[in-house]
């Protein structure tokens, strides 16, 4: 069975540019959550999305955005990147809103 | 807002020593936990986790927490700990008031000495 699939793995993008990350959750799993996670910190909460809906938004601004698509799949986009967004960033899926939560192996993105 | 604390920031044992990490949260209400291992390089794997009933919960590779109620505590332990086990490990709280958020303590990196 294949996991939690983000892509990229890496990527290096440039002050101010924009990004889109990908994410193919478990087969079956309808819960999308996105986190950054910042070196030596835990991973902090963005958005989470149930059957196409958002559910939950952290404290990030508005420059973040994500959706989920009718097969589940997720995209998290950032705008006006800035050299505080580097970070990796994870995706995790749910079986349904609550339960488990696997993660995948996440995009490390580099701002320069 | 739920916060999760995770005073141990670094820990480093010997070989077959026994392991404690200490996780404490704020929320006072229903709460589901978990821990997860980031061993070098790779993603978050679930140990174990908790929702409801008995409160000793046994995990995967010999881990097991219990979560105490009263101390807003749920404490990772392992009796005697491998060099394999060396690893970031990072306490996540999810509260009824918060939605499907996980809230991530701010992790313990674990050193096992051969």
């Amino acid at each position: 069975d294949a996991g939690v699939t983000q892509s990229p793995t890496h990527l290096i993008k440039t002050r101010g540019q924009h990004v889109t990350l990908r994410c193919s959750p478990i087969s079956g799993h309808k819960s999308v959550s996105w986190y950054q996670q910042v070196l030596g910190q835990g991973p902090q909460f963005i958005f989470q999305y149930y059957e196409k809906e958002e559910r939950g938004r952290g404290n990030f601004p508005d420059r973040f955005s994500a959706r989920q698509f009718p097969n589940y799949s997720s995209e998290l986009n950032v705008n006006a990147l800035l050299l505080g967004d580097s970070a990796l960033y994870l995706c995790a899926s749910s079986l349904w809103e609550g339960y488990g939560y696997t993660f995948g192996s996440g995009t490390r993105l580099t701002v320069v | 807002a739920q916060s999760v604390s995770q005073h141990n920031h670094h820990v480093i044992l010997s070989e077959a020593a026994s392991l404690e990490l200490g996780c404490n949260y704020s929320y006072g209400g229903t709460v589901n936990l978990f821990w997860y291992v980031q061993y070098p390089g790779q993603h978050l794997q679930l140990l174990l986790k908790y929702f409801s009933g008995d409160p000793l919960v046994k995990g995967i590779k010999g881990f097991e927490a219990e979560f105490i109620k009263s101390k807003f505590s749920f404490n990772l332990r392992k009796p005697s700990v491998q060099w394999s086990d060396t690893a970031e490990y990072f306490c996540a709280v999810r509260d009824d008031n918060a939605g499907n958020m996980l809230t991530f303590g701010g992790g313990t990196r674990l050193m096992v000495k051969p």
